[in-house]
């Protein structure tokens, strides 16, 4: 059965940096889409980041552009999620998620599969 | 403030007819691009509902339905059951500014 399961999150300072992986099994990493998605505590759902599957389109939300960065390894079946100069509003729950597009050229798509989410705490 | 605006909360009783509301605008949902919907129970991940407006994945009931019309979208669910008590998400696209998958407020159904 499909699985992703994220690790990697924890307690970073401001200004710090964190690497998040997702581990994906239960069908082939390379034939999908995938995106990160995070929740603030007690918040809605915020999307984050979305790749094709060659990792060739990449897209990002205005709120991390320019400090997250996105990354696959298809033979290794995982995805990943560079952050960098991390702030207290990136504190929340980062879900990775199976995405399924429904347009070629934008970041339209709906997830089909997530995670348990990692929690990542941003905090002096 | 969502894109996507959702009521915070919804109420029913076992066995009742529940429904979501999802307003949006010209630039998501007005302009055509389709609706989904999560379900979020309570310390879990959220789980795929509906897709393209009122698809269900295999394994949701078909107690679970979807719509769309002009700037809004619905949720339905028939028969509802104590174990529905959960936070649900509607999602879209939105072509405005860079453009952005966008997420509802959410809104939590509780089961009287």
């Amino acid at each position: 059965q499909v699985q992703l399961v994220e690790s990697g999150g924890g307690l970073v300072k401001p200004g710090g940096s964190l690497r998040l992986s997702c581990a994906a099994s239960g069908f082939t990493l390379s034939h999908y889409y995938m995106s990160w998605i995070r929740q603030a505590p007690g918040k809605g759902l915020e999307w984050v980041s979305y790749m094709s599957s060659s990792g060739s389109i990449v897209y990002y939300a205005d709120s991390v552009k320019g400090r997250f960065t996105i990354s696959r390894d298809n033979a290794k079946n995982s995805l990943y999620m560079q952050m960098n100069s991390l702030r207290a509003e990136d504190t929340a729950v980062y879900y990775c998620g199976r995405a399924i597009p429904t347009y070629h050229d934008i970041p339209s798509a709906y997830f089909d599969y997530w995670g348990q989410g990692t929690l990542v705490t941003v905090s002096s | 403030q969502s894109v996507l605006t959702q009521p915070p909360s919804v109420s029913g009783a076992p066995g009742q007819r529940v429904t979501f509301s999802c307003t949006g605008s010209s630039s998501n949902i007005g302009a055509g691009y389709d609706v989904h919907w999560y379900q979020q129970l309570p310390g879990t991940a959220p789980k795929l509902l509906i897709y393209g407006n009122r698809n269900r994945p295999s394994g949701v009931p078909d107690r679970f339905s979807g719509s769309k019309s002009g700037t809004s979208a619905s949720l339905a669910i028939t028969g509802l059951q104590a174990e529905d008590e959960a936070d649900y998400y509607c999602q879209s696209y939105d072509s405005s500014l860079s453009g952005s998958v966008i997420f509802g407020g959410g809104t939590k159904l509780t089961v009287l």
